[in-house]
């Protein structure tokens, strides 16, 4: 079983439109927890920490789920710049971060 | 946040040669990383650079093909060593902080 995964979409959605991606992990103890966006031949950049709280950026929500293991990204109103592949990614052993293979959005007007 | 400058952007090198990666995080940090990401594909850790001690490779990756230095709190470098095609990728550096893990800008390499 793959240490993180995620759908890999593409999730074509009209602007204005609310989507959800939802991230697996398989180890308990995981701790820290964090969505990334990449866009085409960029870097990834952090776009938010996910807290056993959940947390709110905007447009952006995120939560944790520890019970079930799985983490999500909300994005209400897109906008075509949120177009790009979301990654969310787990801190495990050894503070080593591992990626999901990413969610491929894509908004279109 | 921290900036990491990573050098070369893009290099296209012959098959058997050697590419030497550096990357430079603009404050001191204990945790620097390597990844690989193959086209269409999400990033593998190839290693945890240790300041002061031989890096940390995950299964797949050994030392002798993808030599790290990390001389002190700020400079990593990572050589892929005798090249051959399927080590044709992006390279990226990334560095650890509370807020979250930072990345450099990567390296495309094309073996030919």
């Amino acid at each position: 079983r793959k240490e993180v995964e995620q759908d890999p979409g593409p999730f074509n959605v009209p602007e204005g439109a609310t989507v959800a991606f939802n991230c697996t992990y398989s180890n308990s103890a995981s701790q820290s927890f964090f969505w990334y966006r990449q866009d085409c031949r960029k870097e990834p950049k952090l776009l938010m920490s996910v807290y056993s709280s959940g947390n709110e950026d905007g447009r952006f929500t995120a939560q944790l789920n520890r019970a079930s293991q799985y983490i999500s990204l909300l994005i209400r109103d897109s906008k075509l710049s949120d177009s790009a592949t979301y990654l969310c990614a787990v801190i495990v052993y050894g503070n080593k971060l591992v990626f999901g293979a990413g969610t491929i959005l894509r908004v279109k007007s | 946040s921290a900036v990491i400058s990573q050098k070369p952007s893009r290099d296209i090198c012959q098959r058997g040669t050697s590419l030497t990666i550096q990357c430079q995080v603009d404050s001191q940090v204990t945790m620097m990383f390597w990844y690989r990401q193959q086209p269409g594909q999400s990033l593998t850790l190839i290693a945890t650079a240790n300041q002061g001690s031989e890096a940390t490779y995950e299964s797949g990756f050994v030392i002798d093909k993808f030599p790290i230095s990390r001389p002190n709190l700020t400079f990593s470098t990572l050589t892929v060593s005798n090249l051959s095609p399927e080590d044709s990728s992006i390279y990226l550096c990334s560095a650890g902080f509370n807020y979250g893990y930072t990345f450099g800008s990567g390296t495309r390499l094309t073996v030919v």
